[in-house]
């Protein structure tokens, strides 16, 4: 049982234009999403997050945009840069004492120059 | 540098043997998190800690434990090991454990099982 979908296994752009990250999830118990970025032989890097209560959030080039009604939310890249290819995971948090995330499978980001 | 360091970086082993992953939180992280990736799924949940005592399990199986100590560093023990073990094991910190913390992670220990 998928909680967190990414359905996008990859996804390409040329450099400057704007990369769209989506991910939906199932559980309506989840009020913390968080986006992280991979490289290969690296751990996960934390990049942005937004709470249930907001709608959007940004932070330089990225934007999280969540839509509650739907349940999904997209990340948005501008302008994608080459050093940005990597695999993005989506995570999500239902807020409670554990703080545990459930990963969607990710999407592999492919910037071309 | 995400402040959290894992050792060892690499480790190859044999089917039933025992391992020992070691993680050290980024410094006044009190929560620890250990994930595992496999090849065909993402990062699955394992166990999360605060301050020495177990705070939540995820899919964990019973060969594998883990252990907090009074410095906050973790391990986590991999015993009898199968080939299906074989995977990247994450550890990530955070200050308190509550939910909707930023989790930060290692960099991770590959462990192949021959």
């Amino acid at each position: 049982d998928q909680q967190v979908k990414q359905n996008s296994p990859s996804l390409s752009v040329q450099e400057g234009r704007i990369s769209i990250l989506n991910c939906d999830y199932t559980n309506s118990m989840f009020d913390y999403f968080l986006w992280y970025k991979k490289y290969p032989a690296e751990g996960p890097t934390f990049l942005i997050s937004i709470s249930s209560i907001k709608d959007k959030n940004e932070d330089g080039r990225f934007t999280v945009f969540l839509n509650k009604s739907a349940k999904h939310l997209s990340l948005h890249i501008v302008p994608s840069q080459p050093g940005d290819s990597a695999v993005y995971f989506c995570a999500a948090s239902d807020g409670g004492a554990t703080n545990k995330l459930i990963f969607g499978t990710g999407t592999l980001l492919a910037v071309q120059p | 540098d995400s402040g959290v360091t894992q050792t060892p970086k690499h480790l190859i082993t044999a089917t039933g043997q025992r391992v020992t992953l070691r993680c050290s939180p980024r410094s006044g992280d009190l929560s620890v998190y250990w994930y595992q990736q496999s090849l065909d799924q993402g990062l699955q949940f394992l166990i999360h800690y605060y301050n020495g005592e177990e705070r939540a399990k995820g899919n964990i199986l019973e060969r594998f434990s883990a252990q907090q100590f009074p410095d906050l560093h973790s391990e986590l023990n991999l015993s009898s090991l199968e080939l299906g073990d074989s995977a990247l094991y994450f550890c990530a910190s955070s200050v308190s454990g509550w939910g909707g913390e930023t989790q930060y992670f290692g960099p991770g220990t590959r462990l192949l099982v021959l």
